[in-house]
């Protein structure tokens, strides 16, 4: 399988840990995307990578949480100290470079519990 | 800032009857409109797209969609559902140059359930 891969699928952790999901996104995909999506709702954007430069950041995201992408291949998102408004799916897409059609495609999502 | 709205937040349908979502979007300037479709348990999948030319697009599965320049909106259609359209369905928007090149803006979803 080909497409876009995140890992893990599900956690579940305790108030005050912290949690780190990754995601491969597609191997010619030099472009990353992080969105966190809650129940009811689309997805939200939260950061953006070019290769290995973070080019956008959602200004609704805390400083608790940070995103790398070290190598311009796989990413990972980190929260430190998670919060119970915290639990939601964190899916991360990515798209080909630019000239093509700017479409993302979707990994499988990281279903985030906070207890 | 760009906003997506989708007009119905759950449609319950019966097979063969015809199924039309709206999606408006705030945006004055070029943008690229998607449709993407959430099966039960599955992720996210591309239904369909328009970046230019022929404001009515084909996607996969029959599904349709018409851009209107004038009225912003990217309407979603398909003559004749089956039971198996029964998903979630996301507008989303790309909007292009400013300090929003390469995020989308999603709408909040319409739940579609296709009754047999």
């Amino acid at each position: 399988d080909t497409g876009v891969s995140q890992d893990p699928r599900h956690k579940i952790t305790k108030r005050g840990q912290n949690v780190t999901f990754r995601c491969d996104p597609i191997s010619e995909h030099n472009r990353l995307y992080w969105y966190r999506q809650t129940l009811g709702q689309g997805p939200e954007f939260l950061t953006y990578f070019q290769n290995e430069a973070q080019l956008e950041k959602s200004r609704l995201l805390s400083d608790r949480f940070s995103a790398e992408r070290p190598k311009g291949s796989f990413s990972t998102l980190e929260i430190q100290r998670t919060e119970q408004g915290d639990s939601a799916m964190y899916l991360c897409a990515s798209s080909p470079p630019p000239g093509g059609t700017y479409e993302q495609y979707f990994g499988p999502g990281t279903r985030l519990t906070v207890t | 800032a760009q906003s997506v709205s989708q007009h119905n937040h759950h449609v319950i349908l019966s097979e063969a009857a015809s199924l039309e979502l709206g999606c408006n979007y705030s945006y004055g300037g070029t943008v690229n409109l998607f449709w993407y479709v959430q099966y039960p348990g599955q992720h996210l999948q591309l239904l369909l797209k328009y970046f230019s030319g022929d404001p009515l697009v084909k996607g996969i599965k029959g599904f349709e969609a018409e851009f209107i320049k004038s009225k912003f909106s990217f309407n979603l259609r398909k003559p004749s559902v089956q039971w198996s359209d029964t998903a979630e369905y996301f507008c989303a928007v790309n909007a292009l140059g400013g300090d929003s090149w390469g995020k989308f803006q999603f709408g909040a979803g319409t739940q579609v359930v296709v009754t047999p």
